[in-house]
């Protein structure tokens, strides 16, 4: 059974660090890219970032972008997510997910998700 | 960014009564699109991609059609765990999802 657990998340104050852990299990995680995907309280998904098998492909969300860093251990099985500077509009419920298939065409479409870490930015 | 407009964004139904949700993308997206079903607490499932593949174990009430800008996601015969939200994902460039249809029992 393919599971993948996100543990990190708290209450934080703008500004400061915060850093997400995914581990997975029931599938061979150094075969598949994978993928954060947030949900602000009541709200929608916001897709996050995405890392190849190998580490070699990283994309973010422009909303991210040079604030966020997603990273693996495939020795671990385990899926990371470095926050900083954070702000009161990350706040949100944060999953890990993998995708479908391994094939790249698919890297995007998402069938096993995390129950999510709960992120809070206040002061 | 490609902007996925879902709509409604809430829906009341009876049971067994057939129910449409649709989404329309910004620009043509080739048919890369997702539904997933979220239900309250729960994180999402994947029902369909490829716009109308319905993934493994999702029951065949459950179906996708659509193509170039305009999609949607259609159950038969609604049962009451069909009660949820349902989002449309964009997957043809970086993800984008719609803004969620919740769906609740007349």
């Amino acid at each position: 059974e393919v599971q993948l657990v996100e543990s990190g998340g708290g209450l934080v104050q703008p500004g400061r660090s915060l850093k997400l852990s995914c581990v997975a299990s029931g599938f061979t995680f150094s075969n598949y890219g994978m993928n954060w995907i947030r949900q602000a309280p009541g709200k929608g998904l916001e897709w996050v970032a995405y890392i190849s098998s190998g580490s070699s492909y990283i994309y973010y969300a422009e909303t991210v972008k040079g604030r966020f860093t997603i990273s693996r251990d495939n020795a671990k099985n385990t899926l990371y997510l470095q926050m900083t500077s954070l702000r009161s509009e990350d706040t949100a419920l944060y999953y890990c997910a993998r995708p479908i298939y391994y094939y790249s065409s698919y890297r995007f479409v998402m069938d096993a998700w995390g129950q999510g870490a709960s992120v809070t930015v206040s002061s | 960014d490609i902007q996925m407009t879902q709509s409604p964004a809430s829906l009341s139904a009876s049971l067994g009564e057939t129910v449409t949700i649709e989404c329309r993308a910004s620009e043509d997206i080739y048919n890369g699109l997702a539904w997933y079903q979220q239900k309250p607490g729960k994180s999402p499932q994947l029902l369909i991609y490829n716009a109308n593949s319905l993934h493994t174990g999702v029951p065949s009430r459950f179906s996708g059609s659509g193509s170039g800008t305009q999609y949607s996601l259609k159950i038969n015969s609604l049962q009451s765990e069909d009660v949820a939200s349902y989002f449309c994902q964009q997957y043809y460039d970086y993800p984008t999802f719609g803004g969620g249809t919740k769906l609740e029992l007349k």
